[in-house]
């Protein structure tokens, strides 16, 4: 059964930092991958998208990289805004599947 | 203005009581999902639909019904055999089963 871990679960950091937030996942038979954001209460936001066959994707001051063979995805934020607050979680779908396995996320704290 | 529409935002039930949460779309999504969440936890999936009338189990249905007969509408009946029914309801649409929006989700709690 696979498995999606975030280390942290929180992180707190002053703004105009850059910073790293990393997702693992046990079994690396993976279809994608996505990071999504999540403020308190509400639902998620998709940030970026990496299938299986890809390296990495960037958005703005996002860039997700994916390592299929190790199991690891790291979310990298740019110059960090008090906004990025919010809390990040990575999921990953089986191939063949359409069932997405979240990790329990990473909050972070941007502090001005 | 498109998006999806859960309602009510919170939502509270006494024991022994179904409840419904309601999911509508207007973005033409074929595939529509329930998740819950509970603090500190990722999301678990419930059911999920890829196509009008039809609808397959997720990782937690046990307690929950759903249905699907409009391809705009996805509501979930939070049953009374689900014993421990609190927690952060989310709805999401993907058009092709990959990438997923989602409401701004329903806060249950049991009175």
């Amino acid at each position: 059964k696979q498995e999606v871990t975030q280390i942290p679960a929180a992180l707190s950091v002053p703004e105009g930092e850059n910073l790293v937030l990393n997702c693992s996942f046990t079994d690396s038979a993976i279809y994608n991958l996505q990071w999504f954001r999540q403020d308190p209460g509400k639902g998620l936001t998709s940030l970026l998208l990496i299938q299986s066959s890809q390296r990495e994707q960037t958005s703005g001051r996002l860039n997700a990289s994916l390592d299929k063979s190790s199991g690891r995805s790291t979310l990298y934020i740019a110059a960090s805004q008090p906004g990025d607050s919010a809390t990040y979680l990575c999921a990953v779908s089986g191939a063949g599947s359409y069932q997405l396995t979240f990790g329990k996320g990473t909050k972070l704290s941007v502090i001005p | 203005d498109g998006g999806i529409t859960q309602s009510p935002k919170y939502l509270f039930r006494k024991e022994g009581q179904n409840v419904t949460l309601s999911c509508e779309q207007n973005l033409n999504h074929d595939a529509m999902y329930w998740y819950r969440q509970d603090p500190g936890q990722g999301l678990r999936l419930i059911y999920y639909s890829q196509i009008v009338n039809d609808f397959q189990k997720g990782d937690i249905a046990e307690g929950y019904s759903v249905s699907r007969e409009k391809k705009e509408s996805f509501p979930l009946t939070v049953t009374s055999a689900q014993k421990n029914p609190t927690a952060f309801y989310l709805c999401a649409s993907s058009p092709d089963s990959e990438k997923l929006f989602f409401g701004s989700g329903t806060q249950l709690s049991v009175l």
